[in-house]
Formats: C-alpha cells, sequence, structure tokens
C-alpha cells in the first residue's frame, strides 16, 4: 500500500518565526514524484513545493524549502520568515508513474499568528 | 484566462437522487481528475482519466460514476448508490508526460445531501 502520514493535525507559529511540517510515506516504486500542496480558507489547492525521489538536492521556493530523506522516507516542509498568508491547511502528496494520481495525507493544518 | 471551472459552487441533494458535477479545463491538459475531500481525511481519488474515452477507479469508485467524451470535460455523477456523498469534491487536470508535472485544481463543489 501507498501511504501518506502527515502526524501533526494542527500547528501555530507567530509571524517572521519558522515553522516545520513533517511528512512520511510509504511506497515499493523507485522512481516517484513529492509535492506540497496548500488549501487557504478559499479551499483553493495551490501547489507549494515539488521534489523529484531521485534528485538528492533539496527542492527550494522562496521562503519554502524541503528536507528530503530518502532513506527515511521522510519529507517535511520548512516555511521561514512565516506570513499571515500562510495560514492554511497543507497537505504532503506523492505521485508515481503508475497512474499519475496523487496520494495525500491527512493534512496540518497551520495558523500563523500576529 | 486558463484556469478549471468547477459548478457548482454548492449543491443539494434529497435522498435518492442522482446529481451531475461539472468540471471544465481550458488548459489542453490530457488528464483529469476527481478527487473527495473529507474533513480529516485529506483528499481521496474518485476516479481519474488520462486519455479521452478512457477513465480508470481511483480508491473510492463505489457509488460514483464518470465520463470522458471531450478533452476539456470530466463531469462527475454521485448515484443514489453513494451511501455518504455529503462532501467537498475537487476536480484537478494536468498535462501529459509523467508524474513530475502539476496538478492544477478547480474551485471545488460542496455537496450537501438533504
Amino acid at each position: 500500500a501507498q501511504t501518506v502520514t502527515q502526524s501533526q493535525p494542527e500547528m501555530s507559529v507567530q509571524e517572521a518565526e519558522t515553522v516545520t511540517l513533517s511528512c512520511t510515506y510509504d511506497t515499493s516504486e523507485n522512481n516517484y514524484y513529492l509535492f506540497w500542496y496548500k488549501q487557504p480558507p478559499s479551499r483553493q489547492m495551490i501547489l507549494v513545493i515539488r521534489q523529484e525521489a531521485y534528485k538528492q538536492q533539496n527542492a527550494t521556493e522562496n521562503r519554502f524549502s524541503v528536507n528530503f530523506q530518502k532513506a527515511a522516507k521522510s519529507f517535511s516542509l520548512k516555511i521561514s520568515d512565516s506570513q499571515l498568508g500562510d495560514t492554511a491547511m497543507y497537505f504532503c502528496a506523492f505521485s508515481t508513474n503508475s497512474g499519475y494520481a496523487l496520494n495525500f495525507g491527512k493534512g496540518t493544518s497551520l495558523l500563523v499568528t500576529p | 484566462d486558463g484556469g478549471i471551472t468547477q459548478s457548482p459552487k454548492y449543491l443539494f441533494r434529497k435522498e435518492g437522487q442522482n446529481v451531475t458535477l461539472s468540471c471544465e479545463q481550458n488548459l489542453n491538459h490530457d488528464a483529469m481528475y476527481w478527487y473527495r475531500q473529507d474533513p480529516g481525511q485529506g483528499l481521496r481519488l474518485i476516479y481519474y482519466s488520462q486519455i479521452v474515452n478512457d477513465f480508470q477507479k481511483g480508491d473510492i469508485a463505489e457509488g460514483y460514476s464518470v465520463s470522458r467524451e471531450k478533452k476539456e470535460s470530466f463531469p462527475l455523477t454521485v448515484t443514489s448508490a453513494q451511501k455518504n456523498p455529503t462532501a467537498f469534491y475537487l476536480c484537478a487536470s494536468r498535462m501529459g508526460g509523467g508524474a513530475w508535472n502539476e496538478q492544477f485544481f478547480g474551485p471545488g463543489t460542496r455537496l450537501t445531501v438533504l
């Protein structure tokens, strides 16, 4: 079975601080892709960052970066200089070349406070 | 503007009725997906289609049906066989070529059974 586990249902961080959201996954595939999606209160899903499993270098997109540990099957998201607009539900997901659909975790609700 | 549209935004259904959720994209994407979102459950795959006139069941296809007669359109019918249809439904599309490509999501339809 291919599963994604997000062990933190809710998190809170103060504006300008750094927060890390955890994600672990399980797959028997060797070639796969990892994603973090953001769902703000509008409920529109937005891609935050993605990582190819065969690339060792961690992906970075402005204030967002990942810590990808392939052997541990871990894919955490770090948000630096948190902003009020980062308040959202964050979903970790992965996709393989078998069907290409996304397997999602249950999400982490992040609240950024002033 | 290119994107994905879903209609209606809110839908109410009486028990025993079939209802159809619309999903249209003008991104010229090959693949389209339907996900169901329940509180605390993340997103779960209902059906997906990688090409016109072809589609596959996802993890929770029972009680749902789809069609893909046109590249731009992928409607989802929630039948009376679906025992607990109240949920938020998200449609997505993706360019062909591999699992790396981003899935773009529509704004969603909230279905409530009365």
